[in-house]
């Protein structure tokens, strides 16, 4: 089974930078999946890491670390279009997602 | 190519009432998955399929059922709905077996509401 944390909120400023920590529990881990969804869509897939370090997309970065059951989604230069909820995914060995509850991030002007 | 579609877009329904929702992918995925998302707790699977002809329950399949007759169409049937049976519901595929990470695509979202 799996147990997923991130916090519920977080708010920022236009042009700032902001970190969305996830930690997880698992018993056969698989990868681990970003995406992000706007209020009234579904949700679009932004990240993925299946091994340790950093992987770079434009301004958005993933990070993981399977041995501390961690990740970190980085958001930079935020735009008032990245005010959404933001959802981390982590993949068993059977292939199924199990999702976290989602952090709604808010950009203030 | 439409990616995933899903029908209807939103619904009000009595209570006791049998509903389907529908489900279509065009990207030739093996893999099919249905959720429910409720406020405050994220998305939780509902069936699965891996692969045409064959399903899968998820963490929540109570008072749910599913078919996977051919590889593009993945109905999610509620025999008869329930209030705490409102919800939204997405649907999701992913190509399984590829070479990719198997991302899951998701649907617009059926949001179901059950009076």
């Amino acid at each position: 089974g799996q147990n997923i944390d991130q916090p519920t909120e977080m708010t920022a400023t236009e042009g700032a930078i902001v970190q969305i920590n996830c930690t997880y529990q698992t018993s056969g881990f698989n990868g681990l999946f970003w995406y992000q969804q706007h209020a009234g869509e579904a949700p679009t897939f932004l990240s993925y890491n299946v091994l340790d370090g950093l992987e770079e997309k434009g301004r958005f970065s993933s990070f993981l670390s399977r041995s501390k059951g961690y990740s970190y989604l980085l958001l930079k230069e935020l735009q008032m279009k990245d005010s959404a909820s933001y959802l981390c995914a982590v993949r068993e060995n059977d292939y199924k997602l199990s999702f976290g509850a989602g952090t709604t991030v808010t950009v203030r002007a | 190519i439409a990616g995933i579609t899903q029908a209807p877009t939103s619904q009000i329904l009595a209570a006791g009432r049998r509903m389907t929702l529908r489900c279509t992918q065009d990207m030739r995925h093996n893999a099919m998955y249905w959720y429910r998302q409720d406020l405050g707790l994220g998305l939780r699977l509902i069936h699965y399929s891996n692969t045409a002809g064959t399903t899968g329950k998820g963490e929540v399949p109570d008072g749910y059922s599913v078919s996977r007759a051919n590889t593009d169409d993945f109905p999610l049937t509620l025999a008869s709905a329930v209030p705490s049976q409102t919800s939204v519901y997405f649907c999701a595929s992913s190509e399984e077996g590829g070479t990719g990470p198997d991302t899951q695509y998701f649907g617009p979202g059926t949001r179901l509401t059950v009076l």
